[in-house]
Order: structure tokens, then C-alpha cells, then sequence
């Protein structure tokens, strides 16, 4: 079935970065985008960024710039979000979800990598 | 301070009929598709509702979406146990040439 499987749990010390993977299995990888989203605790969603697997472009949300990186293997299928510089508002669950387009639904999430950032 | 914006709560009984709104702008509902989105406690959000109306499959009939102007909602008839969750709108903004979301409504069944 289709589904999207992401790494684990980590905690990490303010200014460091961390890089989340988001393994993809039962659809054709390239043919689908995938978004970034977060949530930090008691808190609604934010998105992060979009990238297209095929060819690795990407477009990240504003409040991210310059400290989001979002890269993707095709030969593992899976995507990778890095977030540099880190602070205790990153705190927060990071979900990998594919986009039918790159203005359509995100139809697929996965399980969630929950990110603390504390000294 | 979320684009869209949700009323932070909302309730029913088993068997009633449950309305959340999502308010945006021009930028974003006003031009462009309303997506619903249902976190169940403690999980992953679900696709509910996708391009304003229409349902994923699998998705109960229960569950409507519609959108006007500026704003959407999602309905919920014949509410059950199961439904209690928190909601979140979705859009697109040409403003922010980025993705918006509601900051979620929390839905209690009585």
C-alpha cells in the first residue's frame, strides 16, 4: 500500500540542524511531489516547503528561507528536510506528506518525526 | 496568527449536524481551492475534503464541503464517537506563493 514512512524522534541543542527523512513505497516516486509540515505542540499546521522528486526543485515557505534545505534520492525514494539553526520554537512534529500537484491535496502523510530542541 | 482563520472549537451530539467555517481572502480561498483536513488525537492528519467538494475515497458521505466567496465550510451530518477530532482548512495563497492553513477547529461530540 502507499505509504510514507519517516525517521525518528530526535533532540537536538539550539544552533544545531537536523535532517528528517520521509521514505515513500507503493507509487511510482517521481511522480508525485512531497511537502513538509510542522506542528508544534498544542499548535496548528504550518507548511515548510514543497519538493519535486523528479529533478529536486524546490520552493520553501518564506518563514523558512535561508534555513531549510529539502533534497531527494531517487534511488531510495526518499525525500530529506534539513533545518539549520536551530531554536526552541522548532520544537515541534515535522510530517512529510505527497501533493497529487503542486497545488492540489496532500493526500498521503506520514507518522510524524517529533524535533525537540532544548539546551 | 494563522491566514485562514477557524473557530477554535466547536461541539455536537451523536446524530446532529456540525458546520466549521474557514475565513480567508482573496489571495487564497477567494481564487483558489479549499482542502479539509482531519487529525484524529495523537496522529497524522487525513485527507477529508479535496478541491472544495468532493471526497477521497473512503471518506464517509457524512462529511460535505462547500466554499463561497472568501470563506468555506466543512459539514458533518449524522455526528458520531469517531468524529472528534480537530479539523484544519487548507488553501493555496498567491500572496505568499506558499501553502496556508486554518489554525484548526477542535470538535467535541457530546
Amino acid at each position: 500500500q502507499v505509504q510514507l514512512v519517516q525517521s525518528g524522534a530526535e533532540v537536538k541543542k539550539p544552533g544545531a540542524s537536523v535532517k528528517v527523512s520521509c521514505k515513500a513505497s507503493g507509487y511510482t516516486f517521481t511522480d508525485y511531489y512531497m511537502h513538509w509540515v510542522r506542528q508544534a505542540p498544542g499548535q496548528g499546521l504550518e507548511w515548510m516547503g514543497i519538493i519535486n522528486p523528479s529533478g529536486g526543485s524546490t520552493s520553501y515557505a518564506q518563514n523558512f528561507q535561508g534555513r531549510v534545505t529539502m533534497t531527494s534520492d531517487t534511488s531510495r525514494s526518499t525525500v530529506s528536510m534539513e533545518l539549520s539553526s536551530l531554536r526552541s520554537e522548532d520544537t515541534a512534529v515535522y510530517y512529510c506528506a505527497r501533493g497529487v500537484a503542486y497545488y492540489d491535496a496532500f493526500d498521503i502523510w506520514g507518522q510524524g518525526t517529533m524535533v525537540t530542541v532544548s539546551s | 496568527q494563522s491566514v485562514l482563520t477557524q473557530s477554535p472549537s466547536a461541539s455536537g451530539t451523536p446524530g446532529q449536524r456540525v458546520t466549521i467555517s474557514c475565513s480567508g481572502s482573496s489571495s487564497n480561498i477567494g481564487s483558489n481551492y479549499v482542502y479539509w483536513y482531519q487529525q484524529l488525537p495523537g496522529t497524522a492528519p487525513k485527507l477529508l475534503i479535496y478541491r472544495n467538494n468532493q471526497r477521497p475515497s473512503g471518506v464517509p458521505d457524512r462529511f460535505s464541503g462547500s466554499k463561497s466567496g472568501t470563506s468555506a465550510s466543512l459539514a458533518i451530518s449524522g455526528l458520531r464517537s469517531e468524529d472528534e477530532a480537530d479539523y484544519y482548512c487548507a488553501a493555496w495563497d498567491d500572496s505568499l506563493s506558499g501553502w496556508v492553513f486554518g489554525g484548526g477547529t477542535k470538535l467535541t461530540v457530546l
